[in-house]
């Protein structure tokens, strides 16, 4: 199975700050990643597919870029409604795998 | 605009079979070039992609699973299953069925359905 490992696995910040979140994949995958976002309770919510497509929706201070091991999700301002979990997702060899998770609070 | 719902019992006792449903409206599960997918996540961890159905072809079980996992279709009721035979406590979590995009991307996800496994 490909490993998927996120870096870090929690992070503090502040309304208005810029932030990055990397994953990095066992072996290569090309663009074949996906990151979502997790609220407490709730489902995971596409964010961006194919490493830096910015899913319908989803506000323009999400960004994703990378291809093959390394990828990084950045938010660009961040806002009181993003704090939350991240995860990244490999989609290039079954199964599909996804990183541990960013735990992503508020300072 | 598809919605998922899961259902099913909350709890089941070890060594029984899990059962869910997971109902699809606003789309049918025939049409277009889409995946059923089921994903779990045990109580403050990550997630985990169990396995996929679609009408075309046969399901995709993750390797660790695959000798307990059943998926199926029910296209009459725009609905798909999951059966997960001989559970421990480990098959404790939320589970979650999911549309999956023909590469690979889950979206939209049912709100989830936590299930205990506990006698």
């Amino acid at each position: 199975d490909i490993q998927m490992t996120q870096s870090p696995s929690s992070v503090s910040a502040s309304v208005g700050d810029r932030v990055t979140i990397t994953c990095r994949a066992s072996q290569a995958i090309s663009n074949w990643l996906a990151w979502y976002q997790q609220k407490p309770g709730k489902a995971p919510k596409l964010l961006i597919y194919a490493a830096s497509s910015l899913q319908s929706g989803v506000p323009s201070r999400f960004s994703g870029s990378g291809s093959g091991t390394d990828f990084t999700l950045t938010i660009g301002s961040l806002q009181a409604e993003d704090f939350a979990t991240y995860y990244c997702q490999q989609a290039n060899r079954f199964p599909h795998t996804f990183g541990q998770g960013t735990k992503l609070e508020i300072k | 605009q598809v919605q998922l719902q899961e259902s099913g019992p909350g709890l089941v006792k070890p060594s029984q079979t899990l059962s869910l449903t997971c109902s699809v409206s606003g789309g049918s599960i025939s049409s277009g070039s889409y995946y059923w997918s089921w994903i779990r996540q045990p109580a403050g961890k990550g997630l985990e992609w169990i396995g996929r159905i679609y009408t075309s072809g046969r399901p995709k079980y993750i390797p660790s699973l695959e000798s307990r996992v059943t998926m199926s279709l029910d296209t009459s009721k725009n609905e798909f299953s999951l059966k997960l035979s001989s559970v421990t406590a480990a098959d404790t979590a939320v589970y979650y069925c999911a549309k999956e995009a023909v590469n690979g991307w889950f979206d939209p996800w049912g709100q989830g359905t936590p299930v205990t496994v506990s006698s």
